[in-house]
């Protein structure tokens, strides 16, 4: 699976949008880009993936440049409870094994 | 939807005790469930991997003989850490998917810590 790379960590204040960005220079063709997120002491929680197209659902928006090396996770309306760890990862679709990085820590701030 | 449940919640036990943690679908049959080991600060790291009805597949370094996965059902999956000790302390996680074109969903984890 092709590697990702992601800030250690970012802040946004509370109401900014969040813009998460993550590079992924070698990814396959056949391999989409997911992101999970997780709050501190609790499992990972999926927030939504890609392949090529711009992707929207109700927690966020996934924008993927038109080569496919890198992607923006975007938080629209940043609240205190999105303060969490942020996980970019690429992998074939229907195959197994999610590897994890390390992550971007978001601290959202009041 | 896609609910996945993970019991116990935090289990304290003695050294040399075995300890079992379950892991359910809730409104979704799992074709694969996946087992996770998260250190203080670290990310997580895959254990194995579950097919139902079949052996698990562990990753490298991770003793299978420590390690007992059963995937006895398409909803549940279980994790028994065997003659547990200090360093098996740990943050366990599980997520399960239902292939197609869905993703995996985790459980909320199981804080095991062993005197």
């Amino acid at each position: 699976d092709a590697k990702t790379t992601q800030p250690t960590s970012m802040d946004c204040a509370e109401g900014r949008a969040a813009n998460l960005p993550c590079n992924h220079s070698t990814i396959s063709g056949n391999e989409y880009v997911y992101w999970y997120r997780q709050i501190h002491s609790q499992g990972p929680q999926y927030i939504i993936h890609g392949l090529k197209n711009n992707e929207t659902n109700e927690m966020a928006s996934l924008i993927i440049t038109e080569d496919r090396k890198s992607s923006t996770l975007i938080l629209p309306h940043a609240t205190l409870r999105d303060t969490a760890v942020y996980y970019c990862i690429v992998r074939v679709r229907n195959t197994d094994k999610l590897i994890f990085g390390t992550g971007t820590r978001l601290q959202v701030f009041p | 939807g896609a609910v996945v449940s993970q019991h116990p919640s935090w289990v304290i036990c003695k050294s040399g005790t075995s300890v079992k943690i379950e892991c359910r679908s809730l409104d979704f049959q799992a074709t694969t469930m996946f087992w996770y080991r998260q250190f203080p600060k670290q990310s997580l790291m895959l254990m194995a991997t579950s097919n139902e009805g079949s052996k698990a597949t562990y990753e490298q370094g991770v003793e299978k003989d420590k390690f007992l996965i059963n995937h006895a059902s398409l909803t549940l999956s279980t994790l028994t850490v065997t003659s547990a000790h200090p360093e098996d302390s740990s943050f366990y996680i599980c997520s399960a998917e239902s292939g197609g074109t869905q993703p995996q969903h985790f459980g909320d984890g199981t804080r095991l810590s062993i005197l």
